[in-house]
């Protein structure tokens, strides 16, 4: 079966711009999982969803994060605007219950931000 | 604070030697517990999970919930172990709403 995609692998932006990230998930799961890794760190959940729906977002920071899931498959993860800090690798993940099981990752969009 | 921590950033070996990379947590309830690998260049994939009781690569990890520990072991470790290792329980009080949450992580470097 095809794995995660993600999309773009790396992207260079200056602070205060705002970038986009999109994932595709595995067809038929319906969690979805963002994370943020910071270099040297281990990842850090943003968000989880489950179908359309937003099961968790306590950790993502609302006043420059957002993220969507539309139509319970693809979702898009927006950073506006972009702060130094920001700069590390940013997974999506996907598993098939909500239970999670076994998730399976994405190579993850590499962020810097100058 | 609930936490999953892994004390180590590094642990090195050499091959053939035993290897056991530690974890504790402290949430409450009764997480399932996850290993979960990345190897140079490669996705993050799952290694283990304690319900399961197997033993892929050699690796086996043995739940303690009286010490809340999850440290995973292989008698003799091999070159192509190396990797970066992350402990994962799954929390969130009931099957509905479990998130996936990681540590730290450990390197494992095994030297020839």
């Amino acid at each position: 079966e095809a794995g995660v995609a993600q999309s773009p692998r790396y992207k260079i932006i200056e602070k205060r711009q705002s970038v986009a990230f999109w994932c595709n998930p595995i067809s038929g799961h319906a969690t979805l999982y963002w994370y943020q890794q910071i270099l040297g760190q281990g990842p850090k959940l943003l968000i989880q969803f489950q179908n359309n729906g937003v099961v968790d977002d306590s950790q993502l920071p609302k006043d420059r994060f957002s993220a969507e899931r539309l139509k319970g498959v693809d979702s898009t993860l927006k950073i506006q605007p972009a702060k130094l800090e920001d700069s590390a690798v940013y997974l999506c993940a996907s598993s098939s219950s909500r239970t999670s099981v076994e998730a399976f990752f994405g190579q993850g969009t590499r962020l810097t931000v100058v | 604070a609930q936490r999953v921590t892994q004390p180590e950033k590094l642990l090195s070996v050499f091959k053939g030697a035993p290897v056991e990379l530690k974890c504790n947590y402290s949430y409450s309830g009764s997480p399932e517990l996850f290993w979960y690998v990345q190897y140079s260049r490669q996705r993050l994939q799952l290694l283990l999970r304690h319900i399961s009781r197997e033993s892929i690569k050699g690796f086996t990890a043995d739940l303690n919930k009286g010490e809340t520990s999850f440290h995973l072991k292989k008698p003799f470790a091999q070159e192509e172990d190396s990797a970066m290792y992350y402990c994962a329980p799954l929390v969130g009080g009931s099957s509905n709403t479990g998130k996936l949450i990681f540590g730290q992580g450990t390197t494992l470097q095994v030297k020839p």
